[in-house]
């Protein structure tokens, strides 16, 4: 049982570049969800899905998206990437009692 | 809005010296309010839930408690492998899973 995985685990862009930050969980969770952690903030939610083919804003949604069409995956994308979003980042699937954090992606924009 | 607000900001604690950790938060109904550990370079890993002021949970040497307008993690004759930041996080009622963290507490510990 690997948990929540994701990949890849440090990634640098150029400004303007695309990528996509992979997440799986192998929980059968239906919550997944994307939160960004910055120096002296607390995490931020970016995106969240409550199950396959249903996704949702979170708090910081602006320049992110996501899919899910399996239970499985949920992949976030940055379309045209910015300074702003040199972060890392934490995937996370939830059950009833708690969410579970994957190791993060460390993501410099330069 | 909901807010957490975690202090101190950094403790540093000699091993065996037990303190508390404090998590202060305002949302509107409470569904949870989690405790986490995060190591650095690593993602949070889970501790606690606590679900209703008066409520408590155990862990080896840690110890979290709920009241209507706080929480503590109280650590007990702690180890140097205690040495890491502690996230809490609020969930309101009606919110779908999401969770409010404060900046966390970094703790650590020294022989």
């Amino acid at each position: 049982n690997a948990g929540v995985t994701q990949t890849p685990k440090f990634q640098v862009l150029k400004t303007g570049q695309s990528m996509t930050l992979q997440c799986a969980q192998d929980m059968n969770h239906e919550y997944m969800s994307w939160y960004r952690q910055d120096p002296g903030m607390g995490l931020r939610l970016i995106h969240y899905s409550v199950g396959a083919g249903i996704t949702d804003q979170g708090e910081v949604p602006n320049g992110y998206n996501v899919s899910r069409s399996t239970t499985e995956d949920f992949p976030l994308r940055l379309l045209s990437a910015a300074p702003s979003q040199t972060s890392v980042y934490f995937c996370a699937s939830r059950n009833d009692r708690a969410l579970f954090f994957g190791s993060g992606t460390q993501l410099s924009v330069l | 809005e909901d807010q957490v607000t975690q202090s101190p900001e950094a403790l540093r604690l000699q091993e065996g010296e037990s303190s508390s950790l404090n998590c202060s938060y305002t949302v509107s109904g409470l569904r949870g309010l989690f405790w986490y550990r995060q190591d650095p370079g690593k993602g949070p890993e889970f501790l606690f839930t606590l679900y209703s002021a008066g409520e408590e949970k155990e862990k080896e040497r840690l110890k979290a408690t709920l009241t209507k307008k706080e929480s503590f993690l109280h650590i007990t004759a702690p180890k140097p492998e205690d040495s890491a930041t502690y996230l809490c996080a609020v969930q309101a009622a009606g919110t779908a899973s999401k969770l409010t963290f404060g900046t966390g507490t970094r703790l650590q510990v020294t022989l």
